[in-house]
């Protein structure tokens, strides 16, 4: 069964970090692109950045003007997303979601299973 | 950048009913590259269609999607109790986008 499951999210204030982690079994972790995606309270879902299976391929959605890395330790079956800077507006829940295909490379298809969640707060 | 518009916002109906979702793109893409989510409050999303028209593992039939070029549709074909819930569609890319949603709510 697949499982991911998020920690690392908390309150803070604007202008610091956090790092974010995502702690992935029950599939081969190293052969699949993963992403965050986050939602903001009442509103939809936002794709935040993915990464390939090999972190050859990574990308971030323009909103986040460079504040926010992606990592994987594929060794370790984690994701990471260390935020910066935060503001008022990064204030969500953030998601951990798998890819749907195996060796996607550069692209990102759909996102078959999803974390529950970890809420970020930024505020002063 | 192509953008997902989702109607209605809200869609209220009765058990039994039939639901209708649309989704439709600012500009033409490959016509197998879309996905629909179910999610429900305080819940994570749940996959439920992807390439416009395949259903996810375990999802059952009276779920649909159909749809190409820049028109796709979301069907329920009798709702359920449990299928009152928020739906997004979203489109593959390198920079995946999400719909805002629409709302199916008991009448």
């Amino acid at each position: 069964e697949v499982q991911l499951v998020e920690s690392g999210g908390g309150l803070v204030k604007p202008g610091e970090s956090l790092r974010l982690s995502c702690a992935a079994s029950g599939f081969t972790f190293n052969t699949y692109t993963m992403h965050w995606v986050r939602q903001a309270p009442g509103k939809g879902l936002e794709w935040v950045s993915s990464i390939s299976s090999s972190s050859s391929y990574i990308h971030y959605a323009d909103s986040l003007k460079g504040r926010f890395t992606i990592s994987r330790d594929n060794a370790k079956n984690s994701l990471y997303l260390q935020m910066n800077s935060l503001r008022a507006e990064d204030t969500a829940v953030y998601f951990c979601a798998k890819d749907g295909v195996r060796f996607g490379g550069s692209y990102c298809y759909y996102f078959d299973h999803w974390g529950q969640g970890t809420l970020v707060t930024v505020s002063s | 950048e192509i953008v997902l518009t989702q109607s209605p916002g809200t869609l209220s109906l009765s058990p039994g009913e039939r639901a209708t979702l649309s989704c439709r793109a600012s500009q033409i893409f490959s016509s197998d590259y879309l996905a629909w989510y179910q999610q429900k409050p305080g819940q994570a999303p749940r996959l439920l269609i992807y390439g416009a028209s395949s259903r996810a593992t375990g999802i059952p039939d009276r779920f649909s999607g159909s749809g190409s070029g820049t028109d796709f549709t979301f069907t329920i074909s009798r709702l359920e109790p449990e299928d009152f819930a928020v739906y997004y569609c979203q489109l593959y890319g390198s920079s995946p986008t999400f719909g805002q949603g629409t709302k199916v709510q008991i009448k």
